[in-house]
């Protein structure tokens, strides 16, 4: 099956500076890679996702990047703000019938004032 | 627009007892899920629902039972309840069963003792 790893699992900013996060995937028949915000408390939220024909996408102040032959895709959060602050997870589909998503393990994000 | 509504948000068992969590949709989504969330391990899928009357099991089923009552309601069942299935239990559904994204519920955190 579908193994997806996400470093680092704690990363700590500045307000305004930005933030990385990277996942990688085992499974080369994947197709889309959704990104979850996780507020204390709460129910995992998507925040951004990407299709396998698309290398790069952008809402604002996030942007994904996928790098199928290299099998990795990361999160990027430009001009962080407190409200950052949030443990962020990756995703895979996998290749099975229902293409069920496998989840990397966390990211805790501290956006410091 | 409630989303996804799980029922209870905090449950303490004994080890042996038996519990059903609740899940309900109101997006008339076809596919809905059972997660579970452990510290640094991410959201692991335990049951999922790709459509009304069918079941599958996913990465970490034994001990655990689901019923999708209707295309609203996804339940989830531990039979008897051990130390090892503390944690917290999310449900989501999605539209369609593959690559789109997936609406959580705000968990049950489950202590069995």
């Amino acid at each position: 099956g579908e193994n997806v790893e996400q470093h680092p699992s704690t990363l700590s900013v500045q307000e305004g500076d930005s933030a990385v996060i990277k996942c990688t995937y085992s499974d080369s028949a994947s197709n889309y890679f959704p990104w979850y915000k996780q507020e204390l408390g709460k129910g995992p939220q998507l925040i951004i996702d990407i299709r396998s024909n698309v290398g790069e996408k952008k809402d604002q102040r996030i942007a994904v990047t996928l790098n199928k032959t290299a099998k990795h895709f990361s999160l990027h959060i430009t001009e962080t703000q407190p409200e950052d602050s949030a443990v962020y997870f990756c995703a895979a589909s996998g290749s099975g019938s229902a293409r069920q998503l496998t989840f990397g393990s966390g990211t805790q994000l501290t956006v410091l004032p | 627009n409630a989303g996804v509504t799980q029922t209870p948000k905090f449950q303490v068992l004994k080890t042996g007892q038996s519990m059903t969590l609740q899940c309900a949709q109101d997006m008339n989504h076809n596919s809905m899920y059972w997660y579970r969330q452990d510290p640094g391990m991410g959201l692991r899928l335990i049951y999922y629902s790709a459509s009304e009357g069918t079941t599958d099991k996913g990465e970490v089923p034994n001990g655990y039972n689901v019923s999708r009552l209707n295309k609203r309601e996804f339940s989830l069942r531990l039979e008897s309840a051990a130390p090892s299935q503390t944690s917290v239990y999310f449900c989501a559904s999605t539209a369609l069963a593959e690559n789109t994204e997936a609406f959580f519920g705000q968990g049950t955190r489950l202590t069995v003792v």
